[in-house]
């Protein structure tokens, strides 16, 4: 199985604030991956799918890149809005893993 | 819109069985994948199980592979998890999900608010 590792797994940070998310796969998984955001008792929201293509509604302040093994999410300009709880995926192989989450606190 | 509701979460006893089913509407059912995800009370996300939409392919996760079956009513636009010999750390919220295609790469693009199963004596 593909394991997907995030970094950091909790992150401070304030509203204006630039952020940087990064997963990485155990092994070469192309462009497959998702980041997904769940705030507190809801329901995950698909952020960007195919490594670096914004989900048709989300706000441009969010960014995706990468490919291969190491992945990267973007938050330009925080909002208050956006502390939540953000996971990456992969679906280049089943079982289609997700990373652990990466936890957005306000500082 | 498109809308997925779960139903069919409960209290069940270890080694107990149970269905889920996830009610779609709003989108042509029978052309897309489904997928099953669960999230563990204070956990992360895990990917539970996939049916093509057609029905004919299936993959599992490794922790519920042999206990637990995906399957579909495409005319009755519902998907299903058969969840069996339950153990306690199956307790999770149960999320149903569309996939989405783009070129090669699949993604979850919608999902439904989720079911709670706990398994308790």
């Amino acid at each position: 199985d593909i394991q997907m590792t995030q970094s950091p797994s909790s992150l401070s940070a304030s509203v204006g604030d630039r952020l940087t998310i990064t997963c990485r796969a155990s092994e070469n998984i192309r462009g497959y991956l998702q980041w997904y955001q769940q705030k507190s008792g809801k329901t995950p929201k698909l952020l960007i799918y195919a490594a670096s293509n914004l989900q048709s509604a989300v706000p441009s302040r969010f960014s995706g890149s990468g490919s291969g093994t190491t992945f990267t999410l973007t938050i330009s300009g925080l909002q208050p809005e956006d502390f939540a709880t953000y996971y990456c995926q992969q679906t280049y192989s089943v079982p289609y893993t997700f990373g652990q989450g990466t936890k957005l606190e306000i500082k | 819109q498109v809308q997925l509701v779960e139903s069919g979460g409960g209290v069940v006893q270890p080694g107990r069985s149970l269905r889920l089913s996830c009610a779609a509407s709003g989108f042509m059912f029978k052309t897309y994948s489904m997928h099953w995800v669960r999230q563990a009370p204070g956990k992360g996300l895990e990917w539970v199980a996939v049916i093509s939409y057609d029905g004919n392919n299936k993959h599992y996760g490794d922790s519920v592979k042999g206990r637990f079956t995906i399957s579909r009513d495409n005319s009755k636009k519902t998907l299903y998890l058969q969840v069996n010999s339950l153990r306690p750390e199956d307790t999770a919220v149960y999320f149903c999900a569309r996939e989405e295609r783009f070129g090669a790469n699949y993604y979850f693009d919608y999902w439904g608010q989720g079911t709670l199963l706990t398994v308790s004596s």
